[in-house]
């Protein structure tokens, strides 16, 4: 069972405007979640993370949004800029172990 | 570089053979987590170890595939007498296992069966 659920495979945003990802996540115990970001060929690489004690956290260009009452996560990128065309993973932790949704591919385009 | 480090990056077997993948977490890290990934999908919790211990191996098949952690040297995900849907890329990631730390990702084994 997919505890962590990204149901947008797929997103394409101009150059300049906001991307959002959402990412929805069905387990309380969940109190750490994170952002990845992987190109083609390479590992995920950590992006962004929030605690359960935060609804908000900010880095640079992008943010995470945490809604705890309807397990629910965003992350926003804004400016969005063509570099940042990639596949996104969100993920979540238990303080045991992590789980990761299906990623979406954000292309965003000059 | 003091990145987790997968080698090798590439590997091609043929079917029946074994396959070693390897991976050696960033300083510090003590706990290890394989994942697979197979073409078009997301990433697929293996197997957790800490050094010497399995934590979590509920990911991982039953049969032909095993993993360590040795108190010294590199995790090694073993898998036995490989078939063709064993083609995938293969990731590590390392913690410190505290909580409220991220994993961090080596780049991967990209497996490919004959």
């Amino acid at each position: 069972d997919q505890q962590v659920k990204q149901n947008s495979p797929s997103l394409s945003v101009q150059e300049g405007r906001i991307s959002i990802l959402n990412c929805d996540y069905t387990n309380s115990m969940f109190d750490y979640f994170l952002w990845y970001k992987k190109y083609p060929a390479e590992g995920p690489t950590f992006l962004i993370s929030i605690s359960s004690i935060k609804d908000k956290n900010e880095d640079g260009r992008f943010t995470v949004f945490l809604n705890k009452s309807a397990k629910h996560l965003s992350l926003h990128i804004v400016p969005s800029q063509p570099g940042d065309s990639a596949v996104y993973f969100c993920a979540a932790s238990d303080g045991n172990q992590f789980y990761f949704g299906t990623g979406t591919s954000l292309t965003v385009i000059p | 570089n003091a990145g987790v480090m997968q080698n090798p990056r590439h590997l091609v077997r043929r079917r029946g053979q074994e396959a070693r993948l390897r991976c050696s977490p960033m300083k510090g890290h003590s706990h290890v987590y394989w994942y697979r990934q197979l073409p078009e999908e997301g990433l697929k919790f293996m197997v957790y170890l800490q050094k010497e211990n399995i934590i979590d191996e509920s990911g991982m098949p039953k049969e032909r595939f095993s993993a360590e952690f040795p108190k010294e040297g590199p995790s090694i995900l073993r898998i036995q007498q490989v078939v063709r849907g064993d083609s995938a890329a293969y990731f590590c990631a390392s913690s410190p296992g505290r909580r409220g730390q991220p994993q961090h990702f080596g780049d991967g084994t990209r497996l490919s069966i004959l």
